[in-house]
């Protein structure tokens, strides 16, 4: 089956450790994005791809960084320099016009404590 | 710029209908409406385009008058399964997709 997965589910971390969240599609999609989410929140972009080896900033990049190296993989790392990285994070992948929709992971509830 | 939601929550009896409404300050190329159970991934409801092309549920009903740059989801007959949150995501020329803060649905027996 095609899809989006996304692991771990939950994840712990200390506070000034670096995370890595990790986002895979076999959809064959060009684009692929990272939102954040916050508790009673909307879902707000933090990076997107729409095509390997290049990404661009979404409204929300400080503190985050991404790579594209390979069409399926679009991991986020959530680094130290974030302020409030405990959030629900939610990948998504579409065919990449801006008339597709897109397609989300079951997410990441991360807590950094 | 985030589109603006209204109603931001609103409560059903099973088989009543309702609006769910998305406006924008800027010219919108298309909305996109999605569902989020809680705890849950959104899920994809439908996309209607400038120009009057809609894709999505045949069950779900949607309008976008461009002119007002306003987008409305239409609820009809609502079921126990339609409770959630509904997203609006708007693409306006120029700018990154964004999300407005959802409208919270809850349909009681």
């Amino acid at each position: 089956d095609g899809g989006i997965t996304q692991s771990p589910k939950y994840l712990f971390r200390k506070e000034g450790q670096n995370v890595t969240l990790s986002c895979e599609q076999n959809l064959n999609h060009d684009a692929m994005y990272w939102y954040r989410q916050d508790p009673g929140q909307g879902l707000r972009l933090i990076y997107y791809s729409q095509i390997v080896n290049d990404f661009q900033k979404g409204d929300i990049a400080e503190g985050y960084s991404v790579s594209r190296e390979k069409k399926e993989s679009f991991p986020l790392t959530v680094t130290s320099a974030q302020k409030n990285p405990t959030a629900f994070y939610l990948c998504a992948s579409s065919k990449g016009d801006s008339s597709d929709e897109q397609y989300f992971g079951p997410g990441t509830r991360l807590t950094v404590t | 710029q985030q589109p603006v939601q209204s109603p931001q929550a609103v409560i059903l009896r099973e088989g009543e209908d309702a609006v769910i409404n998305c406006s924008s300050s800027k010219a919108l190329y298309s909305v996109h409406w999605y569902r989020q159970k809680h705890g849950e991934a959104p899920v994809f409801l439908m996309i209607l385009l400038k120009g009057g092309e809609q894709k999505g549920h045949e069950k779900i009903s949607a309008s976008f008058n461009e002119k007002k740059q306003q987008s409305s989801l239409y609820l009809t007959a609502s079921q126990l399964s339609y409770s959630g949150t509904y997203f609006c995501g708007t693409y306006n020329y120029g700018q990154n997709f964004v999300f407005g803060p959802g409208t919270r649905l809850s349909v009681l027996p």
